[in-house]
């Protein structure tokens, strides 16, 4: 597997409290990225960073934020929890922007 | 809203068999990528076509894209139990700079 480690792997939260989640890589990728998986829904894009401090919206970026201070590390912050935001949430990291993706092994989020 | 389409959802072979999934898109891509995952586990990368090849190979697997029809097709051969798992499609956008996902075909493979 290539290099990327999120933490935690299983988390339970309760309505309205805030979540973070942390995706590390060792392989100094420029672009990192957060999808959730939902059955019926695929992949869905939420955020990503092409860089330090740069970020961009997905598809799904409502209720989440992100942040990028090094180029290893990208925590996705689920700012108020809500029941429709449990899921499966996967870091991916990615050299440029047009080639293959690398994935996490996923965090588990059941918001309670 | 999904770029890539899936089909068939899922799809039961038996071992040494054939299995052939296939992804439709809607508007024009830079790159079209499957990926595999198995259960519980990430994605994991298979093969990447660009909008300016037709066919690409990658041991069992066959990828074909045509653009024309804005569609590709992903084919496993002498499939394995091994390779039972969901497929997914995902093309890549310069525009937008966004590669995105369907809702991914479920192969089973039978011994």
């Amino acid at each position: 597997d290539a290099g990327i480690t999120q933490s935690p792997r299983h988390k339970v939260t309760e309505t309205g409290t805030p979540v973070t989640l942390r995706c590390h890589q060792t392989e100094n990728h420029r672009y990192m990225y957060w999808y959730r998986q939902d059955p019926g829904h695929g992949l869905r894009l939420i955020h990503y960073s092409y860089g330090v401090k740069d970020t961009d919206k997905g598809e799904v970026s409502d209720g989440y934020s992100v942040s990028r201070s090094k180029t290893e590390d990208f925590l996705l912050t689920l700012e108020s929890a809500t029941s429709s935001q449990t899921s499966v949430y996967f870091c991916a990291i990615s050299e440029s922007r047009d080639s293959e993706a690398f994935f996490g092994q996923g965090t588990r989020l059941t918001v309670v | 809203s999904q770029q890539g389409e899936e089909d068939p959802q899922a799809l039961s072979i038996q071992e040494g068999e054939n299995a052939t999934m296939n992804c439709s898109y809607k508007t024009s891509i830079n790159n079209l990528q499957w990926y595999r995952q198995n259960s519980g586990r990430g994605l994991v990368h298979l093969i990447l076509i660009r909008s300016n090849e037709r066919e690409k190979h990658s041991g069992r697997l066959r990828v074909t894209l045509d653009t024309s029809k804005k569609s590709s097709s992903l084919l496993i051969t002498a499939s394995r139990a091994a390779d039972t798992a969901s497929y997914f499609c995902a093309t890549y956008k310069a525009a937008g700079n966004k590669l995105t996902f369907g809702g991914g075909t479920r192969v089973l493979v039978k011994p």
